[in-house]
């Protein structure tokens, strides 16, 4: 079966670093998705990944290693706004995109 | 804007009503999905359309349908509606064109049957 695994639940705190992990056991690949949820709010986008290595968007970057099955979303200078899920989600062979259960990103002041 | 709109925020129906959610899209976008979201699961797809009356199923369409009469509309319809569909559900359209297409989301209907 296919498979995203993401932690459940993290805790930051302002204005560190954080590295969220996500591996993954598809049927074929087709690019990596990382969105932001906010309580009670819908998904949005951050970033994409399909080739190896890292993509930097601000405070942002998103990893993958196709090898592996594994991507990380670090982010960095953490503000209590990015207080959110984060959720993980790889496009397959049929190009349907396949989410895990998202991580719960708490940030302490 | 690009924009994703449900027609409702909160529902409450009975069992066994028949409930419809509306979603209409105003990018143009070929590709429409209906998504349900459960505390410590991911968003599991219901259905799918990539064009006018056209539908596939997902990985969980029991007891759902879905009508796409026109390309900006896209509607989930739960036939007679039980408890276990209680859900936050979502509605999501994207471009025809791979690659980093991104998908783009309502924001959310939170149902409940009771």
């Amino acid at each position: 079966g296919q498979n995203i695994d993401q932690p459940t639940e993290m805790t930051a705190t302002e204005g560190a670093i954080v590295q969220i992990n996500c591996t993954y056991q598809t049927s074929g690949f087709n690019g990596l998705f990382w969105y932001q949820q906010h309580a009670g709010e819908a998904p949005t986008f951050l970033s994409y990944n399909v080739l190896d290595g890292l993509e930097e968007k601000g405070r942002f970057s998103s990893f993958l290693s196709r090898s592996k099955g594994y991507s990380y979303l670090l982010l960095k200078e953490l503000q209590m706004k990015d207080s959110a899920s984060y959720l993980c989600a790889v496009r397959d062979s049929n190009y349907q995109l396949i989410w895990g259960a998202g991580t719960k990103l708490i940030i302490k002041p | 804007d690009v924009k994703v709109t449900q027609s409702s925020r909160y529902l409450v129906k009975r069992t066994g009503e028949k409930v419809f959610l509306e979603c209409v899209q105003d990018m143009d976008h070929e590709n429409m999905f209906w998504y349900r979201q459960d505390p410590g699961l991911g968003l599991r797809l219901i259905y799918f359309s990539y064009d006018v009356k056209m539908k596939e199923k997902g990985d969980i369409p029991e007891g759902y349908s879905v009508s796409r009469e026109k390309k900006e509309r896209f509607s989930l319809i739960l036939e007679s509606a039980s408890t276990n569909q209680t859900s936050m559900y979502l509605c999501a359209s994207s471009p025809p064109e791979q690659g980093d297409t991104e998908a783009f989301f309502g924001q959310g209907t939170r149902l409940t049957v009771v």
